[in-house]
């Protein structure tokens, strides 16, 4: 699977845009990108995943860039519930050694200001 | 929909006992995979289950071993607890294919 990069940290004002970079400059033509954050004491929450095409659900946006080699998650209106570590995951699609396999980095710590 | 539930949530440990951790998958979910997260090392894919077979497994020594039943539910043991085991085991769901996973608030699992 493809390496990620994504900064340390990010700061956020609540009622703003927060927007998670994530470089993977390696990814294939058939791995995706997810999304998942993890809040303090509970599992990592899926957020959103994409292939190539940009991607929006209730939660949040996904851009990816037209050479996928980055990709952006953004959380229109972040609140204080939004303060969570955001991992970026690239992961080949379904089949032999990719089966059930996240490889998570360090992730995004993002906090939220009031 | 009821989501992935893990139990227990906590559990100590003493050095050299067994312990099996159990995860109910969400329904109509046959993909259940183990993680192991730890400050140090992160989180850490252990294995896969697919109705009722290991698909794949992650770098952990044979001391990690898991099952999976009929119904998707699914355990995981393991023998001769050491120190280092001390983390948070995390189940997560997923129809299977390119679908996503979904967690588990997991089981809390210390060694003293």
């Amino acid at each position: 699977d493809a390496k990620t990069t994504q900064p340390p940290s990010m700061d956020c004002a609540e009622g703003r845009a927060a927007n998670l970079p994530c470089n993977h400059s390696t990814i294939s033509g058939n791995e995706y990108v997810y999304w998942y954050r993890q809040i303090h004491s509970q599992g990592p929450q899926y957020i959103i995943h994409g292939l190539k095409n940009n991607e929006t659900n209730e939660m949040a946006s996904l851009i990816i860039t037209e050479d996928r080699k980055s990709s952006t998650l953004i959380l229109p209106h972040a609140t204080l519930r939004d303060t969570a570590v955001y991992y970026c995951i690239v992961r080949v699609a379904a089949g032999g050694t990719s089966y059930g396999k996240l490889t998570f980095g360090q992730g995004t710590i993002l906090t939220v200001h009031p | 929909k009821a989501g992935v539930t893990q139990t227990p949530r906590y559990l100590i440990k003493t050095r050299g006992q067994q312990v099996t951790l159990s995860c109910s998958p969400i329904s109509g979910h046959r993909s259940v995979s183990w993680y192991q997260q730890t400050p140090g090392q992160g989180l850490q894919f252990l294995f896969e289950y697919f109705s009722e077979t290991q698909r794949n497994k992650g770098n952990f020594p044979g001391r990690f071993s898991g099952r999976q039943f009929s119904n998707s539910r699914s355990e995981m043991n393991v023998s001769t607890l050491e120190l280092g085991d001390s983390a948070l085991y995390l189940c997560a769901s997923s129809p299977g294919g390119n679908q996503p996973q979904h967690f588990g608030d997991g089981t809390r699992l210390s060694i003293l």
